[in-house]
C-alpha cells in the first residue's frame, strides 16, 4: 500500500519554542493531507485539512495561528506548533490521500513532549 | 458536530473466539466507513472499509456490517489471535462543501486472553 512518512517520530522541546513536523507521501501524490492529534487513551481528533497550494481548513477550536500548516507540494505537508506549551504535548498524526475521497494512508505519528 | 461513538471502551476475548466491536455514528449522510487498528505508539492501520450502498463486506478474517437504519457499524474478527490486541477505531467520511474528511470514533481496546 501507499506509504506516508512522518518526521521526527519523537521530539522534545522547551516551552515557548516552535516545532515543525513533516509529513511526506512517498509513492503517490497527496492532493489532501489531514493532521490529527491524539492524547493518551483518546481517539484521533482532526485538527485541519490541508489541500496542496491552498490554505488549510481548521476544525472548530483549533487555533490556526498556533498550529501552522503548509502544504506546499503534492508530497509534503508540515505542521508547526508555535510557542509550544506543555499542554501541546501529544501524538500528532498525519494522513494523506489522492483525490477528494477514498482511503487515507497514515503516517506513524510524531510524539511531541513540551517541557 | 458530527460524532462517531462506541458502545464498549474495552473488550476481552478468549484467543480463538470471534470478536465483535460495535460503533454508532450520528451523521446519516456519511457515505463511507472505515475500521482502523492502532497499536501502541503507532499510526492507525487500515483494516477494512465499506461504502454506504453496502450492508456487509468481508476481508481476511474480518467482516464489517453496516446498518444504516440504526446508524450502526460493527467489526467482526474471526478466530481472534494475540496479534489482534490493539485499539480499534471506526471512522466515517463526512462531506463538506467541496471535499470530505475522516472523523474517528472513540475507540475500543481489544485484549486477548490466552
Amino acid at each position: 500500500g501507499a506509504v506516508v512518512s512522518q518526521h521526527p517520530s519523537r521530539v522534545i522541546c522547551k516551552s515557548g519554542t516552535s516545532v515543525k513536523i513533516e509529513c511526506r507521501s512517498l509513492d503517490f501524490q497527496a492532493t489532501t493531507m489531514f493532521w490529527y492529534r491524539q492524547f493518551p487513551k483518546q481517539s484521533l481528533m482532526l485538527m485541519a485539512t490541508s489541500n496542496e497550494g491552498s490554505k488549510a481548513t481548521y476544525e472548530q477550536g483549533v487555533e490556526k495561528d498556533k498550529f501552522l500548516i503548509n502544504h506546499a507540494s503534492l508530497t509534503l505537508s508540515t505542521l508547526t506548533v508555535t510557542s509550544a506549551h506543555p499542554e501541546d504535548s501529544s501524538f500528532y498524526i498525519c494522513s494523506a490521500r489522492f483525490g477528494g475521497s477514498g482511503e487515507l494512508f497514515f503516517g506513524e505519528g510524531s510524539r511531541l513532549t513540551v517541557l | 458536530g458530527e460524532n462517531v461513538g462506541l458502545h464498549l471502551p474495552t473488550l476481552s476475548v478468549q484467543e480463538g473466539d470471534n470478536s465483535i466491536i460495535n460503533c454508532a455514528y450520528s451523521n446519516s449522510a456519511s457515505d463511507y466507513f472505515i475500521w482502523y487498528k492502532q497499536e501502541s505508539g503507532k499510526g492507525p492501520q487500515f483494516i477494512i472499509d465499506i461504502r454506504s450502498n453496502m450492508d456487509k463486506r468481508q476481508g481476511q478474517r474480518v467482516t464489517v456490517l453496516l446498518n444504516k437504519t440504526v446508524k450502526h457499524l460493527s467489526l467482526q474478527i474471526a478466530a481472534t489471535q494475540p496479534g489482534d490486541s490493539a485499539v480499534y477505531f471506526c471512522a466515517e467520511n463526512i462531506w463538506g462543501s467541496s471535499a470530505s474528511k475522516i472523523i474517528f470514533g472513540s475507540g475500543t481496546r481489544l485484549s486477548i486472553r490466552p
